[in-house]
């Protein structure tokens, strides 16, 4: 099975500041995609960002970007000028194609945005 | 729109007493799958089928049924539902083809509050 893991249960930042949240996964594979998802207190899983494996650039989606580093299998989100509305829990996830597009999720993180 | 419902949203019931969690899906996709989501565990596939008649388990079957007698309904079945299945669930299917028909984004229900007593 594969793994996913996120290190950080709880993290907080100021409102307008940078914060990074870590992603680690474990795969032999070398063709997947990885992902963050956002769920805010109202419980919808909300998708953040994707990244294709295969493809070296990291993804940006406006103030959202990842650092992806395929071979130490890391894969990191950092969310700039942090807003009160990305208070929530985040989720990283792994995908495989060869599973039928099975997802893995990590265990989450929970980030609070301090006003 | 695109849309994948849940119902009941919330349900509170009792230790044996058999029950259904209903998901639908608008999208016409072969594949869908329910997961529960706990603290500290994230969320953990229960099962997942890739086509109509057509179901496997994920990680966490125990305790738990599906059926998927039509592309678009893929219901949940507790036969005897315990106090260790109070959890989250949320249903899950998938859009947004890539490069190979690959599904980019896994498209969540609402999500269901359980609670066995």
């Amino acid at each position: 099975a594969q793994t996913v893991t996120q290190s950080q249960p709880e993290m907080s930042v100021q409102e307008a500041e940078t914060v990074t949240l870590s992603c680690t996964y474990d795969t032999s594979e070398s063709n997947y995609y990885l992902f963050w998802y956002k769920q805010p207190p109202s419980r919808q899983m909300i998708l953040v960002i994707r990244q294709e494996a295969y493809k070296q650039q990291n993804a940006t989606e406006n103030r959202f970007s990842v650092n992806f580093q395929k071979a130490a299998k890391s894969f990191s989100l950092k969310i700039s000028d942090s807003q009160l509305g990305d208070t929530a829990m985040y989720f990283c996830a792994f995908m495989k194609p060869s599973a039928g597009n099975q997802f893995y999720f990590g265990t989450g993180t929970s980030l609070t945005v301090i006003p | 729109e695109a849309q994948v419902t849940q119902n009941p949203r919330y349900l509170i019931t009792v230790t044996g007493k058999k029950l259904t969690v209903t998901c639908s899906q608008n999208m016409n996709h072969e594949y869908m799958s329910w997961y529960r989501q706990d603290p500290g565990l994230g969320l953990r596939q229960i099962y997942y089928s890739m086509n109509v008649e057509v179901t496997d388990k994920g990680d966490v079957p125990e305790g738990y049924k599906v059926s998927r007698k039509e592309k678009r309904n893929f219901p949940l079945i507790l036969e005897s539902p315990s106090p260790n299945q109070t959890s989250l669930y949320f249903c899950a299917a998938p859009r947004d083809r890539g490069p190979g028909g690959v599904f980019l984004k896994e498209y969540f229900g609402p999500g269901t509050r359980l609670t066995v007593t």
